[in-house]
């Protein structure tokens, strides 16, 4: 089975400040995908950032960048200089390329506070 | 960029009745596309996996005869809610992969319902 953990429930940040989500996952497979997903009060999911399991290099995004651990199946997201558009929900989710299906984290809610 | 549209954005019915959510990808072909419920507050759940001119597979727990998802062509899936109970309420959110090889997904701005 698949799981994907974020044991975050609620952070904060101030404003210009950097914060890190955890995420944790666990799959037999080989062939996935990781990525980071926000949702505004708006509810439209929007792509943050996306990571190849096979790279090893971590992705990175403007501001938003991944700390992945392959051994230890994480997959944490760091949020550079912080602004007050990051307040969002934030989950985590794989995908199983032979599946062909997304798994969700239960997501951390972000406050950036100004 | 890749943009997937859902329509209505807010329906509210009598308990019984049936509703149909429409999500279209408006500027790509969609090989699959997928379905998700999103309880307040909470992730969101993969309801079933359709692929045009194929049944949807659902997940387990799902029950086919009440969520009736139609794939009809490579920019439209549709999600029928049939005989909708005060349980079913809640955001059902679609999403439309390009291809597997390129397996980003493009979400939908979700269609929030409600039954009385």
């Amino acid at each position: 089975a698949q799981t994907v953990t974020q044991s975050q429930p609620e952070m904060s940040v101030q404003e210009a400040e950097t914060v890190t989500l955890s995420c944790t996952y666990d799959t037999s497979e080989n062939n996935y995908y990781l990525f980071w997903y926000k949702q505004p009060p708006s509810r439209q999911m929007i792509l943050v950032i996306r990571q190849e399991a096979y790279k090893q290099q971590n992705a990175t995004e403007n501001r938003f960048s991944v700390n992945f651990q392959k051994a230890a199946k994480s997959f944490s997201l760091k949020i550079s200089d912080s602004q007050l558009g990051d307040t969002a929900m934030y989950f985590c989710a794989i995908y199983l390329y032979n599946f062909n299906k997304f798994y969700f984290g239960s997501g951390t809610k972000l406050n950036v506070k100004p | 960029g890749a943009v997937v549209s859902q329509h209505p954005s807010r329906v509210i019915c009598k308990s019984g009745t049936s509703v149909k959510i429409e999500c279209r990808s408006l500027d790509f072909q969609a090989t699959t596309m997928f379905w998700y419920r999103q309880f307040p507050k909470k992730s969101l759940m993969l309801m079933a996996t359709s692929n045009e001119g194929s049944k949807a597979t659902y997940e387990q727990g799902v029950e086919k005869d009440k969520f009736l998802i139609n794939h009809a062509s490579l920019t439209l899936s549709t999600l029928t809610v049939t005989s909708a109970h005060p349980e079913d309420s809640s955001f059902y959110i679609c999403s439309a992969q390009l291809t597997r090889t390129y397996n980003e997904q493009f979400f939908g701005p979700g269609t929030r319902l409600t039954v009385l």
